[in-house]
């Protein structure tokens, strides 16, 4: 079964760096993922689709202050020169016979 | 700019129906596939359902098969989700979603701002 484990919440201080880690399930080690940002009360965000080889093509407008990585199973967001507006919930998606999101990281940058 | 924008939530009693909307603009609506996802209470996002660019293949999540329709009108630039024999847990924000692709599962490249259902007497 297609799963995406993320964990719950995650904090950095206003100017680090995070890595936000999104690990798929035994046997799916190859699939792309994209990565999608929401913060309070807003609608998700797309932030970028992150391929099997480990690039990635990012969305309308997303700085370079985020990017992502792999290795292996994980899927790894780093957003550095953290800024106030970056406290929000971040989420994996991958697809297959469906649709999956992880259950998401809540970002606390203090 | 892409924009996505969703109209029709509100309150319904349990066991009543509602329709949802989304109005797209600034891509060619009829190219790509479209979808509704919601939250999941402590388990993130849930992905609801997908209909391709021609409206001629829907697929459902497993929580709303057989009471939920996903419908286009590619001449109007909208997505609907007709939404019968709700329940109480069927309260959420309902978001629609464009695909990256035409047809099939894919990634989501842009997002509405969301309306909210709630379902209770």
């Amino acid at each position: 079964q297609l799963v995406l484990t993320q964990s719950p919440s995650a904090s950095a201080s206003l100017g680090a760096s995070v890595k936000l880690t999104c690990t798929l399930s035994s046997g799916h080690s190859s699939y792309a993922i994209a990565w999608h940002q929401q913060q309070p009360e807003k609608g998700p965000r797309y932030l970028m689709k992150l391929n099997s080889d480990g690039s990635h093509n990012k969305g309308d407008g997303i700085p370079d202050r985020f990017s992502g990585s792999r290795s292996g199973a994980e899927r790894y967001l780093t957003i550095s020169s953290l800024q106030s507006e970056d406290e929000a919930d971040y989420y994996c998606q991958t697809w297959g016979t469906g649709v999956v999101f992880g259950g998401g990281t809540k970002l606390t940058v203090l | 700019e892409v924009q996505l924008l969703e109209s029709g939530g509100g309150l319904v009693q349990p066991g009543g129906s509602l329709r949802l909307s989304c109005a797209a603009s600034g891509f060619t609506f009829s190219s790509y596939a479209m979808n509704w996802v919601r939250p999941a209470p402590g388990k993130g996002l849930e992905w609801v359902s997908l209909i391709s660019g021609s409206g001629d293949t829907t697929y459902y999540a497993d929580s709303v098969k057989g009471r939920f329709t996903i419908s286009r009108d590619n001449s109007k630039n909208t997505l609907y989700l007709q939404m019968n024999g709700l329940r109480a847990e069927d309260t959420a924000i309902y978001y629609c979603a464009k695909g990256a692709s035409i047809t099939g599962y894919n990634y989501f490249d842009y997002w509405g701002q969301g309306t909210l259902v709630t379902v209770s007497s």
